[in-house]
């Protein structure tokens, strides 16, 4: 069966320390894969996507992703995390149809 | 590019009620998105339209739900005889349509409260 697994329903960090949000998936073909961002009141924000090609994928807000095929995952990644990052996370996986883990709530302390 | 819109923003019905609620996608989407956001979880696939044609509608919760665009552009999602338990956030987003996977970009959501 095709799901998302975000193992990390919440985490806190201090503002500055770096970030890494876990992803793992099982997709039977050629995992087209996304990392969204939602803040309270906004709709998804698309941070970065991997379909094919170079396995660390550069997003916005300074966010990367590494696609790992032998591990099945797709960690979300940032250097120094900012005060304004704090929000939900989400990892999904698909092409028309998304398929989204339940989310990764991050906290940031300053 | 004024992003995807959605209408209502909040819903508040009885139990019973029809709701209907409005998407318009990014201009010159061709593909058009529905999903169902519950508290504490991710989204979930409702309905996706190619155009006007809906391509799958198997996701749909139940008969009650429905969903249109009966002209290519913005979007329709309908439950009729609310229940309690459809109270939840509805996604719309939108993608190009092209070739293979594309993106695609959400709007800020209906939340609908059922009492």
């Amino acid at each position: 069966a095709q799901s998302v697994t975000q193992p990390d329903i919440h985490i806190t960090v201090s503002e500055g320390a770096s970030l890494e949000l876990r992803c793992n998936y099982s997709y039977g073909a050629t995992p087209y894969l996304f990392w969204y961002v939602q803040s309270p009141g906004q709709g998804l924000q698309l941070l970065l996507k991997y379909f094919s090609g170079d396995t660390l994928v550069q997003g916005i807000k300074g966010f990367e992703a590494e696609f790992k095929r032998s591990q099945s995952s797709f960690n979300l990644r940032k250097p120094s995390v900012h005060w304004s990052d704090a929000a939900e996370y989400f990892c999904a996986v698909g092409g028309d149809k998304l398929i989204f883990g339940t989310g990764t709530r991050l906290q940031v302390f300053p | 590019d004024t992003g995807v819109s959605q209408n209502p923003r909040h819903k508040i019905t009885k139990r019973g009620q029809n709701v209907t609620f409005r998407c318009d996608p990014i201009s010159e989407h061709n593909r058009l998105y529905w999903y169902r956001q519950t508290l504490g979880q991710g989204p979930e696939f409702l309905t996706y339209f190619q155009n006007e044609a809906q391509l799958e509608k198997s996701r749909l919760l139940s008969d009650r739900f429905s969903a249109e665009r009966p002209k290519g552009s913005f979007s329709t999602l309908e439950i009729q005889r609310t229940e309690q338990g459809d109270s939840a956030m509805y996604l719309c987003a939108s993608s190009q349509g092209l070739a293979g996977v594309d993106t695609q970009y959400f709007g800020p959501g209906t939340r609908l409260t059922v009492l």
